[in-house]
């Protein structure tokens, strides 16, 4: 089946202790993409991705980095999550522009 | 910058109405734009999409949507909605390549 794959669904850490958040999509898409769903502002890009080792920032990268070794993955990595951090985290990825994102089911992540 | 305006937080229709969500965005170049919905718990996924050609585009469910260039617009609209479209519906922009821009975002509630 063809999707976009999260992991982990729900994390609840601790102020300052880094984590990473796994993103891998087996359509061998070009484009990956993180965004952060708060309520009311809708969907935020925070990175993305038009090929490997190809990475660029979207509107909200402070205090986020990624990386894209291979194709299929695109880990976005917290090196001091804050609770500002504490937000609802979607993956996507896309064969390129013209096409529309495919999107991964969320991370809820809770920062204390 | 690319930036995407979506004029109605909460629409409630009853069943059977005829709908009508507004986007308006701003970028004085050549855009991709898609609708976006994401159902109860769900992640998104794309309705349509429009990138040349015919500005009347059709999409999954019924969904169709008109890009008026000249108005910087991309309204969705269906004839008659159901209540299982009780969903958010989010309009996007890619202007640049990879780089998309969401709308915050219409919560739309269809009573039975």
């Amino acid at each position: 089946e063809a999707q976009v794959t999260q992991n982990p669904r729900y994390l609840i850490t601790v102020t300052g202790k880094k984590l990473t958040v796994t993103c891998s999509q087996n359509m061998n898409h070009e484009y990956m993409s993180w965004y952060r769903q708060d309520p009311g502002l809708g969907l935020r890009q925070i990175y993305y991705s038009m090929n490997v080792e190809v990475t660029d920032k979207g509107d909200v990268p402070e205090g986020y980095k990624v990386s894209r070794k291979e194709k299929r993955n695109f880990p976005l990595i917290l090196e001091s999550p804050s609770p500002n951090q504490t937000s609802l985290y979607f993956c996507a990825s896309s064969f390129g522009g013209d096409y529309g994102y495919t999107f991964g089911s969320g991370t809820r992540l809770t920062v204390v | 910058a690319q930036s995407v305006s979506q004029h109605n937080h909460h629409v409630i229709l009853s069943e059977a109405a005829s709908l009508e969500l507004g986007c308006n965005y701003s970028y004085g170049g050549t855009v991709n734009l898609f609708w976006y919905v994401q159902y109860p718990g769900q992640h998104l996924q794309l309705l349509l999409k429009y990138f040349s050609g015919d500005p009347l585009v059709k999409g999954i469910k019924g969904f169709e949507a008109e890009f008026i260039k000249s108005k910087f617009s991309f309204n969705l609209r269906k004839p008659s909605v159901q209540w299982s479209d009780t969903a958010e519906y989010f309009c996007a922009v890619n202007a640049n390549a990879g780089k998309s821009t969401f709308g915050d975002g219409t919560t739309l509630t269809v009573k039975p």
